[in-house]
């Protein structure tokens, strides 16, 4: 158990649609990344938060956005959802800014039908 | 523009049968260096950081190590438990992710 958390574990939903992932991240971790990764590809960056604000941006979509909240949580709003938007969604915490190993939540499987 | 490099990208090896993966990278101003495996539907779980060439790590059957250009990761004995895909990591400026080497372990 790697002490990061993510809700839900899985979410079915309809192109079109708008959906919310939530992370807590370890205790006294201060950094929280976004992860994409479709069906045998890599882990896709999407965006990162230390202490609130956003610290790097990847490749994510105008569609997709994040935010981290004073105690530290993060969500992922997905919007106008797609088929290709299909794929497992992992959020990971480390105690700095970069140079740090991270800490990965369970993911939350998401199927756009 | 930054580059995270593994190969092979997939290996079936014989339980006892060393090996070892390569991550090769062009950043600019690296951090830092870091392992993890991954288990299919799992996230990654971290094993090793690695900061300044000629750094070696290990762990059990595992042993990492790092050059100007690239790191090794080096199985000794490996048994079927570490069957898993391996994703190496480059933090510069960014957070890089190699798409990973898939192992596999026979008995």
């Amino acid at each position: 158990d790697s002490g990061v958390t993510q809700t839900p574990k899985h979410l079915i939903t309809a192109t079109g649609q708008r959906v919310t992932l939530r992370c807590s991240p370890r205790s006294g971790d201060l950094s929280v990344y976004w992860y994409q990764q479709s069906l045998d590809q890599g882990l896709q960056f999407l965006i990162q938060y230390y202490n609130g604000e956003e610290r790097a941006k990847g490749n994510i979509l105008e569609r997709f956005s994040a935010q981290q909240f004073p105690d530290l949580h993060s969500e992922l709003n997905l919007s106008s959802l797609e088929l290709g938007d299909s794929a497992l969604y992992f959020c990971a915490s480390s105690v700095g800014q970069g140079a740090n190993e991270q800490y990965f939540g369970p993911g939350t499987r998401l199927t756009v039908t | 523009e930054d580059q995270v490099t593994q190969s092979p990208e997939a290996l079936r090896l014989q339980e006892g049968e060393s090996s070892s993966l390569n991550c090769s990278y062009t950043v600019s101003g690296l951090r830092g260096l870091f392992w993890y495996r991954q288990d299919p539907g799992k996230g990654p779980e971290f094993l090793f950081t690695l900061y300044s060439a000629g750094e070696e790590k290990e762990k059990e059957r595992l042993k990492a190590t790092l050059t100007k250009k690239e790191s090794f990761l080096h199985i000794t004995a490996p048994k079927p438990e570490d069957s898993a895909t391996y994703l190496c990591a480059v933090s510069s400026d960014k957070y890089i992710f190699g798409t990973g080497t898939r192992l596999k372990v026979l008995a």
